[in-house]
């Protein structure tokens, strides 16, 4: 059973334009949301989080919103550069404090220059 | 500050063997986690570690085992290994004061089963 789906496995996009990725829950008792950008042979990196009581949370190129009630997240990287071209997983996480973090399969961005 | 480092980074293995595989966190981070990622599956919980005691648990046989020591320091296991173990091995640690907090992941340890 995929709690985090990530229905996209790749995307392309032109470098200087707006990245999309999305990423749909099922489990509602998630309250806490990241993503990571992974390149070949390193281990996931930390991008940006939002917590369910937000809707959008921004840091520089990457903004995150979060639609609770159509248990959807997505991730806007604007404007897009060649060095985004990675891996991007969503995870999510319930209660406070427990680590354990669901992730989705992973959407491969590709920026074309 | 230095990030989490995985021992070995890459291994192979025959079927039928044991393996152990080692991760050292972010200094100060007490809490520890392990996951597996395989092509289309992703990242797959394993299991989590905070002051020596197994927190959380994936959906994973008994064959993967783990530890923490006291140092933080952890150690993942997996014995009799099948074909179908080969993948990433992915550690992450993280801090746990209280907020939301971030786990940070090492460069993971490649396992190849023959």
């Amino acid at each position: 059973d995929q709690q985090v789906k990530q229905n996209s496995p790749s995307l392309s996009v032109q470098e200087g334009r707006i990245s999309i990725l999305n990423c749909d829950y099922t489990n509602s008792m998630f309250d806490y949301f990241l993503w990571y950008k992974k390149y070949p042979a390193e281990g996931p990196t930390f991008l940006i989080s939002i917590s369910s009581i937000k809707d959008k949370n921004e840091d520089g190129r990457f903004t995150v919103f979060l639609n609770k009630s159509a248990k959807h997240l997505s991730l806007h990287i604007v404007p897009s550069q060649p060095g985004d071209s990675a891996v991007y997983f969503c995870a999510a996480r319930k209660d406070f404090g427990n680590e354990k973090l669901t992730f989705g399969t992973g959407t491969r961005l590709t920026i074309i220059p | 500050k230095a990030g989490v480092t995985q021992t070995p980074r890459y291994l192979i293995k025959t079927r039928g063997q044991q393996v152990t595989l080692s991760c050292s966190p972010i200094s100060g981070h007490r809490s520890v986690s392990w996951y597996q990622q395989t092509p289309g599956q992703g990242l797959q919980f394993l299991f989590e570690y905070f002051s020596e005691t197994q927190r959380n648990k994936g959906n994973f046989p008994g064959r993967f085992s783990g530890r923490q020591f006291s140092n933080s320091r952890s150690e993942m296991n997996v014995s009799t290994l099948e074909l179908g173990d080969s993948a990433l091995y992915l550690c992450a640690s993280s801090l746990l004061t209280g907020g939301q907090e971030t786990q940070y992941f090492g460069p993971g340890t490649r396992l190849l089963v023959l």
